[in-house]
């Protein structure tokens, strides 16, 4: 079955370290998206990218990286430089790049710093 | 900045009506409306396009107003599974493509 996969589901960080979130997708979509929940808050948007090799930042990508040298794959690593990373992470995908089809949802990764 | 949705939370009893809005500062291309359940992943129920076109559920209702920069979800004889938190996503366009900002989310609580 297609989809987008999250892993892990869970995830724990001692201060001052990096960590990576691994969003993968087998439904052919050019785009991918990463947002940031917390209660109350929304979903914010941190990076996306639109083709393989190519990224942007979005509204809150302080702290964070990625990469998309694959077009199926899009990790986020949350570095020591977020001060605040507890959250739950949510990547996405769709079609084109301009949001004309419905973006599809993993079933995200939960931070907890300790 | 993020679309605002109202009201944040709302109560209804089976079989009750809802209206969900959604507000932008920014001129509207296209809204997307998604429900979530705790814990899970958003689920797609809408996309409202310019020019009228809509893709979604038969069951969902929409509107979109490009003028007033606004969209409104229409929940109908609600059931106890239409319980979660909805969100309006606004789609911000670029050179590149385009990128989508969401509200801050609707809880609705359905009860028997």
């Amino acid at each position: 079955d297609g989809g987008i996969t999250q892993s892990p589901k869970y995830l724990f960080r001692k201060e001052g370290q990096n960590v990576t979130l691994s969003c993968e997708q087998n439904l052919n979509h050019d785009a991918m998206y990463w947002y940031r929940q917390d209660p109350g808050q929304g979903l914010r948007l941190i990076y996306y990218s639109q083709i393989v090799n190519d990224f942007q930042k979005g509204d809150i990508a302080e702290g964070y990286s990625v990469s998309r040298e694959k077009k199926e794959s899009f990790p986020l690593t949350v570095t020591s430089a977020q001060k605040n990373p507890t959250a739950f992470y949510l990547c996405a995908s769709s079609i084109g790049r301009d949001f004309s089809h419905e973006a599809f949802f993993g079933q995200g990764t939960r931070l907890t710093v300790v | 900045q993020q679309p605002v949705q109202s009201p944040q939370a709302v109560i209804l009893r089976e079989g009750e009506d809802a209206v969900i809005n959604c507000s932008s500062s920014k001129a509207l291309y296209s809204v997307h409306w998604y429900r979530q359940k705790h814990g899970e992943a958003p689920v797609f129920l809408m996309i409202l396009l310019k020019g009228g076109e809509q893709k979604g559920h038969e069951k969902i209702s929409a509107s979109f107003n490009e003028k007033k920069q606004q969209s409104s979800l229409y929940l109908t004889a609600s059931q106890l599974s239409y319980s979660g938190t909805y969100f309006c996503g606004a789609l911000e366009i670029y050179n590149q493509g385009g990128k989508l900002i969401f509200g801050q989310g609707t809880e609705l609580s359905v009860k028997p």
